[in-house]
């Protein structure tokens, strides 16, 4: 079966620049997660769907950021402009609807963005 | 916010040594996770604990769910050097809704 699947697995850009990072979820499950990881913070959660409706973007640093799920298939985690502060692994994680096996998230290989 | 202290921060054993870990919080978890993350991939789960006491196995990985639900160990029996890696405990807190928090992670390191 696929696992999680993140694109690209590495972006570079300049400051400034518009980056969109995408991830396709286990087919089947029904919630997907957005993280941040980087070594003075560890993971973050950036924010959370249920059913494609964001339930909790609380972990969102700041406007820059937006996240979408337009269908059961497909999210996109956006930051304009970014900054070199984002620099950045991010990592899409889903998990299934089963209330036996609810909180096992399982992590596609994630995103290496750098900002010049 | 919750927080997981996980120890110790780092591990060098040699190929064979059992190995142990653990992970507390100062409030409850309903839930504890253990994941394994090696270089440029994502974390991947081990072992997940739904109950106080609960002793649960996948291979020569063993964790718990500590009685007090404040706290999850994990052991590795018999080393080998593809057990290199950062292994990371996450738990759903009592107030966390469906956020896992995760502990700061081990990183071991097997010489063969």
């Amino acid at each position: 079966d696929a696992g999680v699947i993140q694109s690209p697995r590495h972006e570079v850009t300049e400051m400034g620049q518009e980056v969109t990072l995408r991830c396709k979820p286990i087919s089947g499950h029904d919630y997907l997660f957005w993280y941040r990881q980087t070594m003075m913070r560890g993971l973050e959660l950036l924010i959370y769907f249920n059913n494609n409706v964001p339930i909790d973007d609380s972990g969102m640093p700041e406007d820059r950021f937006s996240a979408k799920m337009p269908n059961a298939s497909f999210s996109t985690l956006k930051i304009q402009p970014s900054e070199p502060r984002d620099s950045a692994v991010y990592f899409c994680a889903s998990s299934p609807i089963d209330p036996t096996a609810y909180y096992e998230q399982y992590f596609g290989p994630g995103t290496r963005l750098t900002v010049t | 916010g919750q927080q997981l202290n996980q120890s110790p921060q780092s591990m060098f054993i040699q190929e064979g040594e059992d190995v142990s870990m653990n992970c507390t919080s100062s409030s409850i978890f309903n839930t504890w996770l253990w994941y394994k993350q090696e270089p440029g991939e994502g974390p991947v789960l081990l072992i997940a604990l739904y109950k106080a006491g609960e002793l649960t196995s996948n291979g020569r990985l063993t964790a718990q769910f500590g009685i007090t639900r404040k706290d999850s160990f994990l052991n590795i029996s018999a080393s080998i050097p593809s057990d290199v890696g950062i292994y990371f405990c996450a738990g759903d807190g009592e107030t966390s809704g469906s956020r896992l928090t995760f502990g700061e992670g081990t990183q071991l390191t097997v010489n063969p």
